[in-house]
């Protein structure tokens, strides 16, 4: 079965900085992959996907995400971080035969330093 | 256009009582998935439904959990009795078929979630 690991717990970053959140999945074939942004007190909200395609893929609220086959990555990317992105943020795999039979990662949290 | 919509936002009850958690996927959605979300295990698949049946079950954690969808706008995931360790979000989620094959996907579209507290 497929799974998904987010190495960083949490990540501070200052207001106007770049961002990079790490994702590395597992899976024997080519998968399905998400991104996931939580605010507090919310649900979760599809910031991007890659089913197929371009390897480098544009989501909402100026983020991006690569998909690096020869990593098993797919790192999520902004380059200059809004104080409303703190937020907790899930990469989700999900299975090409079974489409819904997604994993999440454990979450990464970002703080926004002013 | 509506997103998944979930019935409490908010609960607290006592332990040994029973909890009905209720939700209405998007309209035109067949797949319907309720997750559950703690700090110590993440987000959970514990049941999904496609076209009202139950396909997978696997993850409901013991028999107290229970989860029927009626009909196709309209689910229920239903604790009885419920305890302390129940404690948590639960979000209900749905998605649709889309066509094309393998080289397709489908995007879960979530909730914003039941957040339950049992003392």
């Amino acid at each position: 079965a497929q799974s998904v690991t987010q190495p960083d717990i949490h990540i501070t970053v200052s207001e106007g900085a770049s961002l990079e959140l790490r994702c590395n999945y597992s899976y024997g074939a080519t998968p399905y992959l998400f991104w996931y942004v939580q605010s507090p007190g919310q649900g979760l909200q599809l910031l991007l996907k890659y089913f197929s395609g371009d390897t480098l893929v544009q989501g909402i609220k100026g983020f991006e995400a690569e998909f690096k086959r020869s990593q098993s990555s797919f790192n999520l990317r902004k380059p200059s971080v809004h104080w409303s992105d703190a937020a907790e943020y899930f990469c989700a795999v999900g299975s090409i035969y079974n489409n819904n039979d997604m994993r999440f990662g454990a979450g990464t949290r970002l703080t926004v330093k002013p | 256009d509506a997103g998944v919509i979930q019935s409490p936002r908010h609960e607290v009850t006592e332990m040994g009582q029973e909890v009905t958690l209720r939700c209405k996927p998007i309209s035109g959605h067949d797949y319907l998935f309720w997750y559950r979300q703690t700090m110590m295990r993440g987000l959970e698949l514990l049941i999904y439904f496609n076209n009202n049946v139950p396909i997978d079950d696997s993850g409901m954690p013991e028999d107290r959990f229970s989860a029927k969808m009626p009909n196709a706008s309209f689910s229920t995931l239903k604790i009885q009795p419920s305890e302390p360790r129940d404690s948590a979000v639960y979000f209900c989620a749905s998605s649709y078929t889309q066509s094309g094959g393998l080289s397709s996907g489908n995007t879960i579209y979530f909730g914003e979630g039941s957040w339950l507290t049992v003392v």
